[in-house]
């Protein structure tokens, strides 16, 4: 299947500084990209969609000044977490769905886990 | 909207042994897939097998195979001969039919698979 990439795998940072995640599709193009976060033992939740070339679509209740996503080119999205505090402690997956029509499939990177101390 | 439903947060099976997961969603779509997602303790999301709606025929992988009820709105996973690797978190997702949309996730069941 198709892969996508992620990094940093993880990260600790100070609180108040800005971490960037990127993800990568490595061997097939992604003109979208979608974001989760995921709490521990508790599904994926959609942050937002990343559409390369226009803006981001961001789900109800996530800032899109807080989590700054921009999809630069047709196989790397990035998401950056501005002004970090403890609270944006999470783990963050991205995914892009690869394939046409019935063959279509969601591939997910293998996420970031991050620590704002 | 669409929404997912995983009503067993916790299973667990003897190993050999064979163990059902139960998914049930609601969609007014008529044309969509539906998925099953395997996430190990590595927490990388591994697909594990596929649905497509306009199929009668359910989906099989090797041990994993489903039952898709599609007027039920039902589609459940079968594992046989479970295998102590098949311990995980495991997630239904639906996706409407059309390029690049979005997931949506059920709240997952966390499978043991027991020596």
């Amino acid at each position: 299947g198709a892969v996508v990439s992620q990094h940093p795998s993880r990260v600790i940072c100070k609180s108040g500084t800005s971490v960037k995640i990127e993800c990568r599709s490595l061997d097939f193009q992604a003109t979208t990209m979608f974001w989760y976060r995921q709490f521990p033992k508790k599904s994926l939740m959609l942050m937002a969609t990343s559409n390369e070339g226009s803006k981001a679509t961001y789900e109800q209740g996530v800032e899109k000044d807080k989590f700054l996503i921009n999809h630069a080119s047709l196989t790397l999205s990035t998401l950056t977490v501005t002004s970090a505090h403890p609270e944006d402690s999470s783990f963050y997956i991205c995914s892009a769905p690869q394939g046409l029509g019935h063959q279509e499939t969601q591939y997910f990177g293998p996420g970031t886990r991050l620590l704002v101390l | 909207a669409q929404t997912v439903t995983q009503s067993q947060p916790e299973m667990s099976v003897q190993e050999a042994e064979t163990v059902t997961l139960s998914c049930t969603y609601d969609t007014s779509e008529n044309n969509y897939y539906l998925f099953w997602y395997k996430q190990p303790p590595s927490r990388q999301m591994i697909l594990v097998i596929r649905q497509e709606a306009y199929k009668q025929q359910n989906a099989t992988e090797n041990r994993f195979s489903v039952n898709f009820q599609k007027a039920a709105k039902s589609f459940s996973l079968k594992i046989s001969d479970s295998q102590l690797g098949d311990t995980a978190m495991y997630f239904c997702a639906f996706m409407k039919q059309n390029t690049g949309n979005q997931f949506y996730f059920g709240t997952g069941t966390s499978l043991t698979v027991i020596p």
